[in-house]
């Protein structure tokens, strides 16, 4: 069955440092989303990116995160100067069609902790 | 978006019938009910959605009465490997919207 992975699983960096997580969707999939998980709380939608563009973010997502699909397999978030309250779960996610139709799922990946000290 | 509400938490044991109900009692006509499942540590994993009356897959089953105002996510004989968080969520049928999560029902299966 195709997934989506992403990479690296854990990350423990400092407050201030830039982080790269790394996604690769499903291959015929043409839309593309991050969420993150606060340890103990609930899925939040970050963004989501279709034809090598954002389509929307959330205010979570703000000047210090950036999405990439640099080479059509990969789509990255970008955190520029990490503070502590980034420290989360990153879920990276892809469908095959936009999400305001009928026909179901969103496929996520496994996760990217990210541990910011 | 309407706004769902669920259990946050329910106890079964094995082999029995776990019915999970969510009401959503501002969804509107363009909108489709969606059920998340979420193991600790991973990602959600879609298990069933429906606009109206029933919907069966191999995992699970979803009920709708004719008003929408509520859903109910059946599982049939559950095993240990059931407990999980079970996510109820309503999506808009119109351009390119994003999941909104609630706190979901923490389903625990003892032996």
């Amino acid at each position: 069955e195709p997934e989506v992975t992403q990479t690296p699983s854990h990350q423990v960096t400092q407050m201030g440092q830039e982080v790269i997580l790394r996604c690769v969707p499903i291959s015929n999939h043409l839309y593309f989303y991050w969420y993150r998980q606060i340890l103990g709380q609930k899925v939040e939608f970050l963004v989501s990116f279709y034809n090598n563009e954002i389509s929307e973010k959330s205010e979570i997502f703000d000047d210090q995160f950036s999405v990439e699909r640099p080479d059509g397999s990969n789509f990255t978030l970008k955190i520029r100067s990490t503070k502590l309250e980034d420290s989360a779960m990153y879920f990276c996610a892809s469908s095959e069609v936009p999400r305001g139709t009928n026909t179901g799922e969103l496929f996520f990946g496994e996760g990217s902790r990210l541990t910011v000290l | 978006l309407a706004k769902t509400t669920q259990p946050i938490s329910m106890d079964s044991y094995e082999g029995q019938e776990v019915n999970i109900t969510c009401s959503h009692n501002n969804i509107a006509t363009n909108d489709y009910i969606t059920w998340y499942q979420q193991f600790p540590s991973q990602g959600p994993r879609f298990i069933i959605q429906g606009y109206k009356t029933k919907v069966t897959n191999e995992v699970a089953s979803l009920f709708i009465p004719a008003d929408r105002k509520s859903s109910t996510l059946s599982l049939p004989r559950v095993s240990l490997s059931d407990t999980a968080v079970y996510y109820c969520l309503v999506e808009r049928n119109t351009g390119f919207q994003k999941l909104v999560f609630g706190t979901g029902t923490r389903l625990l299966v003892s032996p």
